[in-house]
């Protein structure tokens, strides 16, 4: 069965530059949510989309911003890289219309900031 | 969303019954109880949820007491596989659909033979 595809697996870059990370959610889901996972942290969410629009926002930096395109694949834009942006980066996506309200995560962009 | 609190961490031999404990003593009405899991740098897995009735499927069965402040999720035989961080949470709903999930310090289960 597919999977949610999330895309760097990792990424390495210099402060101060910019990263985009790209998920695809499982076909007919129609939310997606970011979370953050720092070094020995639990998951921490950013923000989360429905049906293309924002639908919540966690604690994401002014210096994130993220979309959900016409397709339903997402995009996290991170501007003014900082050292304490290195994690892992995980996207879920899942289905307004499930029973479980199950959310099927990828498996993890890792963003390392030199 | 209401808040848990679970053991830090646990350990239990293969084979045995593995059960986590976890307080959330100011759910509301209508939220659920849901459980998932982290295996070292994986995605979190879903394994389990509840309203207010015992849930069982292939992975967990899931205990919540009358009053629904409290929850106990049960591994019937633990194996090796499963050492891992398990996390509870207590998650609403909302107009388009599920609320996000908010992990907190979940518990981590370590399997040992």
């Amino acid at each position: 069965a597919a999977g949610v595809i999330q895309s760097p697996r990792h990424l390495i870059k210099e402060k101060r530059e910019t990263a985009t990370l790209k998920c695809y959610p499982i076909p007919r889901h129609d939310t997606v949510y970011w979370y953050q996972q720092g070094p020995g942290q639990d998951p921490q969410f950013l923000i989360s989309f429905y049906e293309k629009m924002q639908s919540d926002k966690g604690s994401i930096p002014d210096r994130f911003s993220a979309q959900q395109f016409s397709d339903y694949h997402s995009e996290l834009n991170m501007s003014s890289l900082e050292l304490g942006d290195s994690a892992l980066y995980f996207c879920a996506s899942g289905s307004s219309g499930s029973y479980t309200g199950e959310l099927f995560f990828g498996e993890g962009s890792r963003l390392t900031v030199l | 969303d209401a808040k848990t609190t679970q053991p830090t961490s646990m350990d239990c031999a293969e084979g045995r019954a593995a059960n986590l404990p976890c307080n959330h003593s100011t759910i509301s009405g209508n939220e659920y109880v849901y459980w998932y899991r982290q295996i070292h740098s994986q995605g979190p897995q879903y394994i389990i949820h509840g309203l207010k009735n015992n849930e069982t499927n292939e992975m967990a069965s899931l205990i919540i007491t009358e009053d629904r402040k409290s929850s106990t999720l049960i591994l019937p035989h633990a194996t090796l596989r499963d050492t891992a961080v398990y996390y509870c949470i207590v998650r609403g709903l909302f107009s388009g659909g599920y609320n996000k999930l908010i992990f907190g310090a979940g518990t981590r289960l370590a399997v040992h033979p």
